[in-house]
């Protein structure tokens, strides 16, 4: 188990470009979340997926921005026409079907976006 | 309102010493949790302790607890004998199980640095 990974770690674009993020969660966990946090902030709640569907999407989540989970596995974020103040680290995280008391979410690495 | 405040934005402390991270929060669910996270400067959220609005014990792992005053809507989280690893962000979360569901809100954090 190599927990969550994220996919591309840096990523730089020119204003007005589309980018597309990745996201392996872990393996059986049919939970997976997309936060963005920009500088000296926490994260902030972007989406959510329960196996394939889409159940819960943020006000932060704007007409350029697209996530999809096709098959209950990987999900990939993108963003279209980005803006400079896109520039952030966008992180996943998965969990579990409920299991125990905690269900914490287990968070990748993040993908860091800068936009110029 | 800030559903998650932590009023500090910088924390010292001796390495071996404890010391004491503050959270309030505000919710009008009666089920939720609180959880804290750990972001070193590689960016991965770690999981650290969670705390659940029904739990009559104060949570604990290792050398982390959390002081649980729930009438004050407080969730400290106190590291004992701090080691220089500890060095890190420290994000206080809540998840409303009523109001939202999945997600997580997170406050803004607090830069805790752990010196020799």
């Amino acid at each position: 188990d190599t927990g969550v990974s994220q996919n591309p770690r840096h990523k730089i674009t020119k204003r007005g470009q589309n980018v597309t993020f990745r996201c392996d969660p872990i393996s059986e966990h049919n939970r997976l979340y997309w936060y963005r946090q920009t500088l000296g902030q926490g994260p902030e709640f972007l989406t959510y997926f329960q196996n394939e569907a889409q159940l819960e999407k943020s006000r932060l989540l704007s007409d350029r921005f697209s996530a999809e989970r096709p098959k209950g596995s990987f999900s990939t974020l993108e963003i279209q026409r980005t803006e400079q103040g896109d520039s952030a680290m966008y992180l996943c995280a998965s969990s579990p079907p409920r299991q125990g008391p905690t269900y914490e979410q287990y968070f990748g690495p993040g993908t860091r976006l800068t936009v110029t | 309102a800030q559903k998650i405040t932590q009023t500090q934005p910088g924390m010292f402390v001796q390495e071996k010493e404890a010391v004491t991270l503050d959270c309030t929060y505000d919710t009008s669910d009666q089920s939720y949790g609180l959880f804290w996270y750990k972001q070193p400067s590689s960016g991965e959220m770690i999981f650290l302790i969670y705390q659940g609005s029904y739990d009559e014990q104060n949570a604990t792992e290792g050398r982390y607890s959390l002081n649980f005053q729930k009438a004050r809507k407080s969730a400290n989280l106190v590291i004992s004998a701090s080691q220089l690893g500890d060095s890190a962000m420290y994000f206080c979360a809540m998840r409303e199980w009523e109001t939202s569901g999945s997600r997580l809100t997170f406050g803004e954090g607090t830069q805790l640095t752990v010196n020799p």
